[in-house]
């Protein structure tokens, strides 16, 4: 079946650094991406919709300018967590939708900033 | 706001017996919705979904019941297995946007041997 797959698993990272985390849909093309942030006993909080080729859809509150979002390919997106800070510190999911409208996400990444 | 609420945040089940999982939602223009399953560390598996014109959708041991006039829908699990202890997600959408989905906070199923 389809998979996503989210590197890295596990990242941690300096205060004021930035760091990448990447998301690819290893055996489909996916035109739309997406990318969730989950804080501690909350639910899977959407971030924004990556669309290939085109800039990304911000949800209302998520600064676009601290979480930059490339979809270069119809394969791959990126999350760039710029100048980040410890409240950044959180699980990031992606997910693509694959056919029948079904949603695959990726494994998730952990980041921690010291 | 959240539009997709699942009020338990835990429950705990006998091998061999039913879970039911609950998730409300308050959005009237919800008409797609999905389980997932997940794992510590892992992202979110799809399950299960129901679309708005079915008020019932069965695959195996998970049965999804969607009740459009209370804006409710569960999730049961029989017979429920140990393998089956993980964290569960209700999502719901609408088709007109589907591009958005709206998840609730989780409820964590633990089905003892």
């Amino acid at each position: 079946g389809a998979v996503v797959s989210q590197h890295p698993s596990r990242v941690i990272c300096k205060s004021g650094t930035s760091v990448k985390i990447e998301c690819r849909s290893l055996d489909f093309q996916a035109t739309t991406m997406f990318w969730y942030r989950q804080f501690p006993k909350k639910s899977l909080m959407l971030m924004a919709t990556s669309n290939e080729g085109s800039k990304a859809t911000y949800e209302q509150g998520v600064e676009k300018d601290k979480f930059l979002i490339n979809h270069a390919s119809l394969t791959l997106s990126t999350l760039t967590v710029t100048s980040a800070h410890p409240e950044d510190s959180s699980f990031y999911i992606c997910s693509a939708r694959g056919t029948a409208n079904t949603i695959y996400f990726g494994e998730g990444s952990w980041l921690t900033v010291v | 706001d959240q539009q997709v609420k699942q009020n338990s945040p835990s429950l705990s089940v006998q091998e061999g017996r039913i879970s039911i999982l609950n998730c409300d939602y308050t959005n009237s223009m919800f008409d797609y919705f999905l389980w997932y399953k997940k794992y510590p560390a892992e992202g979110p598996t799809f399950l299960i979904s129901i679309s708005s014109i079915k008020d019932k959708n069965e695959d195996g041991r998970f049965t999804v019941f969607l009740n459009k006039s209370a804006k409710h829908l569960s999730l049961h699990i029989v017979p429920s297995q140990p393998g089956d202890s993980a964290v569960y997600f209700c999502a719901a959408s609408a088709t007109h946007n589907f591009n958005k989905f709206y998840f609730g906070s989780g409820t964590k199923l633990n089905v003892k041997p």
